[in-house]
């Protein structure tokens, strides 16, 4: 069945360094990979996505990759900030686009 | 141009009663996608719906839930006899409907179950 790992679980950073998420993913048939940002007791924001025509995308400080062969996808943000503090979420879409198997989620930590 | 509409946004039931959950898609979208986020944990998939149609329930519990979006009025999650293990946050997102299309979540319903 469909499954997404994601790693590492908890990342701590200083502000001004990178943070990188990892995620591996079983269906070979998706094609359509987002990632969201959720704060404490807010809804799950749409940040960036791939779609698997394209190797990489970027978007201000954070961007993308991803590898089909491999299966795997990262979410890169560069110059992290204390209001980049949250969980992340990667997610991929399946064979047929239309429901979202998300990972486990990250807590990323921003120390200023 | 508002965004996905959730209501109520917090729920409390006790245990035996029913939970209803009301989902409004974002304007211009026809497509309704209900997740479940236990305390700590990632996103769940339950079910996806189109108007009057649901069109995959493979993450819905066999029993006690159901799911509908009719023709008017807000997409419904209905949990009978709520236990306390339903207690969650229900996120409801929609989407323009496209293959592969942005989903985009409510606030969710925040299920309290004593």
């Amino acid at each position: 069945g469909e499954n997404v790992e994601q790693h590492p679980s908890t990342l701590s950073v200083q502000e001004g360094d990178s943070a990188v998420i990892k995620c591996t993913y079983s269906d070979s048939a998706s094609n359509y990979f987002p990632w969201y940002k959720q704060e404490l007791g807010k809804r799950p924001q749409l940040i960036i996505d791939i779609r698997s025509n394209v190797g990489e995308k970027k978007d201000q400080r954070i961007a993308v990759t991803l590898n089909k062969t491999a299966k795997h996808f990262s979410l890169h943000i560069t110059e992290t900030q204390p209001e980049d503090s949250a969980v992340y979420f990667c997610a991929e879409a399946g064979e047929y686009g239309n429901k979202l198997v998300f990972g486990a989620g990250t807590i990323l930590r921003v120390k200023s | 141009n508002a965004g996905v509409m959730q209501n109520p946004r917090h729920l409390v039931r006790r245990r035996g009663q029913e939970a209803r959950l009301r989902c409004s898609p974002m304007k211009g979208h026809s497509h309704v996608y209900w997740y479940r986020q236990l305390p700590e944990e990632g996103l769940k998939f339950m079910v996806y719906l189109q108007k009057e149609n649901i069109i995959d329930e493979s993450g819905m519990p066999k029993e006690r839930f159901s799911a509908e979006f009719p023709k008017e009025g807000p997409s419904i999650l209905r949990i009978q006899q709520v236990v306390r293990g339903d207690s969650a946050a229900y996120f409801c997102a929609s989407s323009q409907g496209t293959t592969n299309g942005e989903q985009y979540f409510g606030p969710g319903t925040r299920l309290t179950v004593t």
